[in-house]
């Protein structure tokens, strides 16, 4: 069985802060999918990585995959209330067919 | 362009009655998964879906709940004779192909009294 775990599994910072979200497993996966879930509603994807140490930058949000495919992080820098969230990692099976969801990273951030 | 939608949002049910949740995937997506999220739990894989077959239904509980993917119409999740612990969100995402990304829709929030 795959697991993915995240940590931490809460993060309350000050606006202007930096923030890093981690996502660890000991199985390997295809490729691994960030999303940002607010309240009341679905996951919203924010970044799908493949290659082993791909390294992708969306404004501020800045997500590493692992050489080995195995684990994930999720920086912010300068982070804004409008960041507040939860934060999931996903891992994709081999034969793309489910994702394996971590546990989520509540991220607060106070004005 | 739509995204994957989902009806109800909220539906309430008497133990013992039959929840039928309805997922329209995105247009030109043909792939279907659900996924539920139970209170203070991670979401978990259910059911994968193509057009009038289901392809992988590993995460799905043996008894009482059933999908489909029909050739017309929306994705069914349907779950007989509900219990309180089917109490959750339950989600549904959409792919235009096996390998390509997932994106999800609001949810059906289902509560059993």
């Amino acid at each position: 069985t795959q697991l993915l775990e995240q940590s931490p599994q809460f993060l309350s910072i000050q606006e202007g802060e930096n923030l890093t979200v981690y996502c660890n497993s000991s199985s390997v996966f295809s490729s691994l999918q960030w999303y940002r879930q607010e309240p009341g509603e679905g996951p919203v994807l924010l970044v799908t990585v493949v290659t082993g140490g791909e390294v992708k930058k969306l404004k501020r949000l800045t997500f590493q995959f692992g050489d080995a495919r195995k684990d994930s992080s999720l920086h912010i820098t300068a982070a804004q209330p409008g960041d507040t969230g939860l934060y999931l990692c996903a891992g994709a099976s081999a034969a793309g067919n489910k994702l394996t969801f971590g546990g989520g990273t509540r991220v607060l951030v106070k004005p | 362009n739509a995204g994957v939608m989902q009806n109800p949002r909220h539906l309430v049910r008497r133990r013992g009655q039959e929840a039928r949740l309805r997922c329209s995937p995105m247009k030109g997506h043909s792939h279907v998964y659900w996924y539920r999220q139970l209170p203070e739990e991670g979401l978990k894989f259910m059911v994968y879906l193509q057009k009038e077959n289901i392809i992988d239904e590993s995460g799905m509980p043996k008894e009482r709940f059933s999908a489909e993917f029909p050739k017309e119409g929306p994705s069914i999740l349907r779950i007989q004779q509900v219990v309180r612990g089917d109490s959750a969100a339950y989600f549904c995402a959409s792919s235009r192909g096996l390998t390509n990304e997932q994106y999800f829709g609001p949810g059906t929030r289902l509560t059993v009294t």
